[in-house]
């Protein structure tokens, strides 16, 4: 079955815009949740989506925000961008039941902000 | 004190050797564990997780969990030069308003051939 589609791969933009990015879960899975990995950070946790409901906020500031839609894809705007947002944007998608099996994650959106 | 800590390595062992990772948490109420391995460039993928105290083992890799002492590791046997990566725990605090998992910074894994 298909993996995590996360689009697009690479980004550059100019401080002061904003980006959205885009990712289609695994068919099936209803949770989408969203990280950040930078170099001095490690993996930070943006926020997760469930049945297009946002169902945990990280501690970033309001210029990041999310959306899922009823098919269970999701977006990530990110406004007004700052140079420290330039970062790894990984998209993780969850089935989750009683049990959480883990996340598959997507191959990431590489923003550099210049 | 940070919630997931890792030693950061990197931690160097021959090919064929077993490489130990460890983790330590301390949210007592975390639930559920999980290691990831990432390759440099790429995103990373789940190994294995781990839900009760005690080893649980797939293939070469081995998870230890010890809820009191709030540890877990992960073994691996024979390692190979292709193991070589940076190893992430993962822990699942539960949370009853959805699953927020935190992240340890890493250990960076180097199997010499």
């Amino acid at each position: 079955k298909a993996g995590v589609t996360q689009t697009p791969r690479y980004l550059i933009k100019t401080r002061g815009q904003q980006v959205t990015l885009s990712c289609s879960p695994i068919s099936g899975h209803r949770s989408v949740s969203w990280y950040q990995q930078t170099p001095g950070q490690g993996l930070q946790f943006l926020f997760e989506y469930f049945s297009e409901t946002q169902r945990n906020k990280g501690n970033f500031p309001g210029r990041f925000s999310g959306r899922q839609f009823s098919n269970s894809r999701s977006e990530m705007n990110v406004s007004t961008l700052e140079l420290g947002d330039s970062a790894l944007y990984l998209c993780a998608s969850s089935f989750t039941g009683e049990v959480h099996y883990g996340y598959t994650f997507g191959s990431g959106t590489r923003l550099t902000v210049v | 004190q940070k919630e997931v800590e890792q030693n950061s390595g990197p931690l160097s062992v021959p090919e064929g050797a077993i490489a130990s990772l460890n983790c330590t948490y301390s949210d007592r109420g975390s639930q559920s564990f999980f290691w990831y391995r990432q390759y440099s460039g790429k995103s990373p993928e789940l190994i294995m997780f781990i839900y009760s105290n005690g080893d649980k083992e797939d293939g070469r890799f081995t998870a230890q969990l010890n809820k009191a002492s709030q540890y877990v590791s992960l073994l691996i046997r024979d390692s190979q030069p292709s193991d070589s990566a940076t190893y992430l725990c993962a822990v699942n605090k539960g949370d009853n308003y959805g699953q927020n998992f935190v992240f340890g910074p890493g250990t960076r894994l180097s199997v010499l051939p």
